[in-house]
């Protein structure tokens, strides 16, 4: 069973065109993340969700917009989607509390053309 | 606001050479401190964490991190890499963001390993 899982893995794309990336994790965590890594590996974090409800929001374009239903899925949806938004996109989850350590997906491809 | 630097962007080391990848942190309180590996095509995975305690901490895969305080480093070592341990490595410092963690990754350092 995989802990966190993210979907699509690969996802090539228009500009100007709305997709999602859907993620879920099976183990129970509290807190879920979004974060973007670039071409140079650099990872940035975009969104947090605590208990389905917003608790960090980086500075990031008001294209994208999270979701949290519950607290095991967190969705990313991007509006009108341009060429810098290529890049992975990883979602990862935490149980609460400080010092817990994050477990990742797999990680979406998304390369906009 | 905290801050980590991975001096190193790419090392290359021998099978069976011992290892050292750096890592300096910035953060005004005590920090906890994170070593994650990423292969080609996988999200990250957790190695170790530091948060109080033994400086000296253990990991998985035979890794392990001192912390020192006094030079705000977190450097993670291995006495013999094996080739499976090519791979990106991100050192990370976690600190509280309103009551909860907020985790801030280095650039990473990329490691090969030759026969």
């Amino acid at each position: 069973d995989t802990a966190v899982s993210q979907t699509p893995k690969y996802l090539v794309t228009q500009m100007g065109n709305d997709k999602s990336i859907k993620c879920e994790q099976n183990l129970g965590h509290d807190t879920m993340y979004w974060y973007k890594q670039d071409s140079k590996k650099f990872l940035k974090i975009m969104f947090s969700y605590n208990n389905k409800e917003l608790i960090i929001n980086e500075t990031v374009p008001n294209r994208f917009s999270p979701k949290s239903p519950d607290k095991a899925h967190l969705n990313l949806h991007i509006n009108s989607l341009e060429l810098g938004d290529s890049a992975v996109y990883f979602c990862a989850s935490s149980q609460g509390g400080q010092g817990s350590g994050y477990t990742f997906g797999s990680g979406t491809r998304l390369t906009v053309v | 606001a905290q801050s980590v630097t991975q001096p190193d962007i790419h090392i290359t080391v021998s099978e069976g050479a011992s290892l050292e990848l750096r890592c300096n942190y910035s953060y005004g309180a005590t920090p906890y401190l994170f070593w994650y590996v990423q292969s080609p095509g996988q999200g990250l995975q957790l190695l170790l964490k530091y948060f109080s305690g033994d400086t000296l901490v253990q990991g998985i895969k035979g890794f392990e991190a001192e912390f020192k305080r006094s030079q705000s480093s977190f450097n993670l070592r291995k006495p013999s890499v094996h080739w499976s341990d090519a791979a990106e490595y991100f050192c990370a410092v976690g600190a509280n963001s309103g009551g909860y963690q907020k985790v801030t990754f280095g650039t990473g350092t990329k490691l090969q390993v030759i026969p």
